[in-house]
């Protein structure tokens, strides 16, 4: 398995508060990316990067934002998390961009906000 | 925008019969292509994947699946089931373009669960 994990695994939260989950990998892969996934949705694009300090936005990137300031880690943050955001969050990484984009995927976190 | 289409939401089959699951996506350029698996509380796993050359991919634990450019469809296949093959499956395309940019981010399908009867 590739070297990813997310931090927490779990949590719960309430309406309002701030929450911040962390991707952090040790393949020195220049693509990161973050999708929730819910039931009947598949995965979704909510994040992406590709390389330090530069992200862009994907499918579902309203009430998220996202920072990378080292290769390693990908940080997701629910400024002011709401109910419609539980779910669970798959980081992923990939060595390149393009069409040859094959991606690895961390073990997720189960967020659900009260 | 590109969008993949998986057919069956919920496969149910008993131990050693054939599985085929169906997987279309809408997207006119060149594409690559992805079947991921999700076992039962783990994260998505590659299972095999399409880039070039012969339609007919092999992939891991006997999973087979079928490129067909005419029909925008990548079915997967396997001739004979086992019951550790209960899961999740995603069959996901790469297209230049994703999203606006060029970085050909991957678009999901919604998923089709298998359960294998013992």
């Amino acid at each position: 398995d590739a070297g990813i994990t997310q931090s927490p695994r779990h949590k719960v939260t309430e309406t309002g508060t701030p929450v911040t989950l962390r991707c952090h990998q040790t393949e020195n892969h220049r693509y990161m990316y973050w999708y929730r996934q819910d039931p009947g949705h598949g995965l979704r694009l909510i994040h992406y990067s590709y390389g330090v300090k530069d992200t862009d936005k994907g499918e579902v990137s309203d009430g998220y934002s996202v920072s990378r300031s080292k290769t390693e880690d990908f940080l997701l943050t629910l400024e002011s998390a709401t109910s419609s955001q539980t779910s669970v969050y798959f980081c992923a990484i990939s060595e390149s961009g393009g069409l040859y984009n094959e991606q690895f995927f961390g073990p997720g976190t189960r967020l659900t906000v009260l | 925008a590109q969008s993949v289409s998986q057919h069956n939401h919920h496969v149910i089959l008993s131990e050693a019969a054939s599985l085929e699951l169906g997987c279309n996506y809408s997207y006119g350029g060149t594409v690559n292509l992805f079947w991921y698996v999700q076992y039962p509380g783990q994260h998505l796993q590659l299972l095999l994947k399409y880039f070039s050359g012969d339609p007919l991919v092999k992939g891991i634990k006997g999973f087979e699946a079928e490129f067909i450019k005419s029909k925008f469809s990548f079915n997967l296949r396997k001739p004979s089931v086992q019951w550790s093959d209960t899961a999740e499956y995603f069959c996901a395309v790469n297209g230049e373009g994703n999203y606006g940019g060029s970085q050909g981010n991957l678009i999901f399908g919604k998923g089709t669960k298998l359960s294998v009867k013992p």
